[in-house]
């Protein structure tokens, strides 16, 4: 069965500087889909990023890096010079490709503050 | 973008009384499901389904029933409401994993208290 594992349960960081969300995951399957997502105080999920688990190169967007390494099935996600509007919970989620049945699993979170 | 609504956003309800949590996608996906979250917590997956007619329950049992007569709507129904329903509903939809790698797009959510 899959599994997704964020040991941080809660951050707090200083504005500007950088934070690391920490990712790790289990599956079976050599074929398989990451995602992160964002959960700001109004409750909406917002879809981050995916990336599949052939594509290990490493992406940048902004502010925001994602380090993906199947040696230690991790997924982490960095935002550099940290926001106060940064200041959400983030959930790491996998997927498995099982065709016709693909469900997502989705961590348990952690909870991001961005002290001004 | 993504085009997913629910309504109501807020709704408070006494005990026993019947409601339905609507859910609408215009993207024409064929998946759609419903989580169940406390505020910030973890996400629990109750229901979903795969296509018109097509309904599953999903990893936490939930006394919730769903419907999919339409593509578009996804409804979610209490037939009696209790305490322990209040939470938040998250209503999501996708494209299979072929395109666009199964993403599930969110709707904003329903927080439902019931006293």
């Amino acid at each position: 069965a899959q599994k997704v594992t964020q040991a941080q349960t809660e951050i707090s960081v200083v504005e500007k500087e950088d934070v690391t969300l920490d990712c790790v995951y289990e599956t079976r399957d050599t074929t398989y889909y990451l995602f992160w997502y964002k959960q700001p105080p109004s409750g909406e999920l917002v879809f981050l990023i995916r990336r599949n688990s052939f594509d290990e190169q490493n992406e940048i967007s902004g502010r925001y890096s994602w380090n993906f390494q199947k040696s230690t099935s991790s997924f982490n996600f960095t935002i550099t010079a940290s926001q106060v509007v940064d200041s959400a919970v983030y959930f790491c989620a996998l997927s498995e490709v099982n065709f016709g049945n693909e469900k997502l699993t989705f961590g348990t979170g952690t909870r991001l503050t961005i002290i001004p | 973008e993504a085009d997913i609504y629910q309504t109501p956003r807020y709704l408070v309800i006494g005990t026993g009384k019947k409601i339905t949590l609507e859910c609408s996608q215009t993207m024409g996906h064929d998946k759609m499901y419903w989580y169940q979250q406390d505020p910030g917590m973890e996400l629990h997956l109750i229901h979903y389904s795969y296509g018109v007619n097509s309904t599953e329950k999903g990893d936490l049992s939930s006394e919730s029933t769903v419907s999919r007569i339409r593509t578009e709507h996804f409804p979610l129904t209490l037939e009696s409401a209790r305490p322990s329903h209040t939470s938040q509903y998250l209503c999501a939809s996708s494209l299979p994993l072929g395109l666009a790698g199964g993403t599930l797009f969110f709707g904003p959510g329903t927080r439902l208290t019931v006293l």
